[in-house]
């Protein structure tokens, strides 16, 4: 069965630039999530989808962040314009949908370098 | 808001030796406690969960984790490391919010292993 999968693995980008990150979830999953992996931290929730509609974005920047999950599959996270403190790795993970014991399958990650 | 601390960012063990990674959780209801764990430059994989079954939860690769409702802890455990076993642990929280449930990662604590 394949994982999540993520793309690109490494970014680096000027400050102010713009960047993107896709992922494709595990075949089946209905549910989607996106973290942010700041170094030394444990991963912050910025969105989560059920099939294709948000169901949390609470963390997510609105102002320069966005995703989208087109046809409840894929998914798109944005950055626009990028800041230094966007530097980080952000996981694509994914599950079935369930009531709390819900396990997660993450992607090995995008890792961005804002300079 | 749910919440998991993790005691010690890091820790270190000799191989063969007994490992201790220390969760206290933050509920008012009964949570839903996970481990996960991260190897370099990949995702997070599913150790192991807390599903009130059993109170003992036996995950993969000889970790285990006892739930102990009275100090609200959720302490994962190994009797002997292995060098294989250095990598990135994650304690973990599922809370109910609106459209369903979303999981919160502690700091993490990286385990070294000496030879």
């Amino acid at each position: 069965e394949a994982g999540v999968a993520q793309s690109p693995r490494y970014k680096i980008i000027e400050k102010r630039q713009s960047v993107a990150f896709w992922c494709n979830p595990i075949s089946g999953h209905a549910t989607l999530y996106w973290y942010q992996q700041i170094l030394g931290q444990g991963p912050k929730l910025l969105i989560q989808f059920q099939n294709n509609g948000v169901v949390d974005d609470s963390q997510l920047p609105k102002d320069r962040f966005s995703a989208e999950r087109l046809k409840g599959v894929d998914s798109t996270l944005k950055i626009q314009p990028a800041k230094l403190e966007d530097s980080a790795v952000y996981l694509c993970a994914s599950s079935l949908p369930g009531q709390g014991i819900v396990e997660l399958f993450f992607g090995e990650g995008s890792r961005l370098t804002v300079l | 808001a749910q919440s998991v601390t993790q005691l010690g960012s890091h820790v270190s063990v000799s191989e063969g030796a007994l490992v201790l990674l220390r969760c206290n959780y933050s509920s008012s209801v009964p949570p839903y406690l996970f481990w996960y764990v991260q190897y370099p430059n990949q995702g997070l994989q599913l150790l192991l969960k807390y599903t009130s079954a059993a109170t003992l939860v036996k995950g993969i690769n000889g970790f285990e984790a006892e739930f102990k409702k009275s100090e609200t802890s959720f302490h994962l455990t190994k009797p002997s490391a292995h060098m294989s076993d250095a990598a990135e642990y994650f304690c973990a929280v599922s809370e109910s919010g609106t459209g369903g449930f979303k999981t919160i990662f502690g700091a993490g604590t990286r385990l070294f292993v000496k030879a």
